[in-house]
């Protein structure tokens, strides 16, 4: 029962370096979520993808791009990494109903 | 503006102590409402939901929560405290395809 796995859980990059943060799940779920989380300020959307294909914008998508070419994974990248994108990094997934599950959050931080 | 709102930042209860935890909302229509817990170093859990039907609802580990349409509140309850319920607890609304989160309530629990 492995739900949703984020990879990595840890990544340190410098200002102006990419990278990609991969989630995937095993539930048949069609929607998919990144999230930020920063002290003080909760959970805040990035971007999330209603199905396989799809994405579509959140609060704060500005310096990141998403892509969801299969369904059960949901990519979140990073093209010039700045030291305001330091923060947790939440994958979640559900289904037609609000039953989301997390993944166990990507620390990131950018020096 | 569409928000949640968790007025306390920090709480501080005894164990064995009862517990109220606020969450206010405001969404022109009533949004679908739920607790999460968050453990250090954790991924989200799902305490409980309120989608419709009776406004008092339970959830795992002891919790309650009570829907108040009049004061657009989902406002987050337990009798008695244990110290292992020492968490941070985010009150989040979903609405569209998404779910909007409040900043979070930290809770200590004193022995």
């Amino acid at each position: 029962n492995a739900g949703v796995t984020q990879t990595p859980k840890f990544r340190v990059l410098k200002t102006g370096q990419s990278m990609t943060l991969l989630c995937a799940q095993d539930m048949n779920h069609e929607y998919m979520y990144w999230y930020r989380q920063d002290p003080g300020m909760g959970l805040r959307l990035i971007h999330y993808s209603v199905g396989e294909g799809t994405t579509a914008k959140g609060e704060v998508p500005d310096g990141y791009n998403v892509s969801r070419l299969k369904k059960q994974n949901f990519l979140l990248g990073l093209e010039s990494a700045a030291p305001s994108q330091t923060s947790v990094y939440f994958c979640a997934s559900r289904t037609g109903g609000y039953g989301y599950t997390f993944g166990s959050g990507t620390r990131l931080t950018v020096v | 503006a569409q928000s949640v709102t968790q007025p306390d930042i920090h709480i501080t209860v005894s164990e064995g102590a009862s517990l109220e935890l606020r969450c206010n909302y405001s969404y022109g229509a009533t949004p679908y409402l739920f607790w999460y817990v968050q453990s250090p170093g954790q991924g989200l859990q799902l305490l409980l939901k309120y989608f419709s039907g009776d406004t008092l609802v339970q959830g795992i580990k002891g919790f309650e929560a009570e829907f108040k349409r009049s004061q657009s509140s989902f406002n987050l309850r337990k009798p008695s405290v244990h110290w292992s319920d020492a968490a941070e607890y985010f009150c989040a609304v979903g609405i569209n395809n998404d779910m909007r989160f409040g900043a979070g309530t930290r809770l200590t629990v004193k022995p």
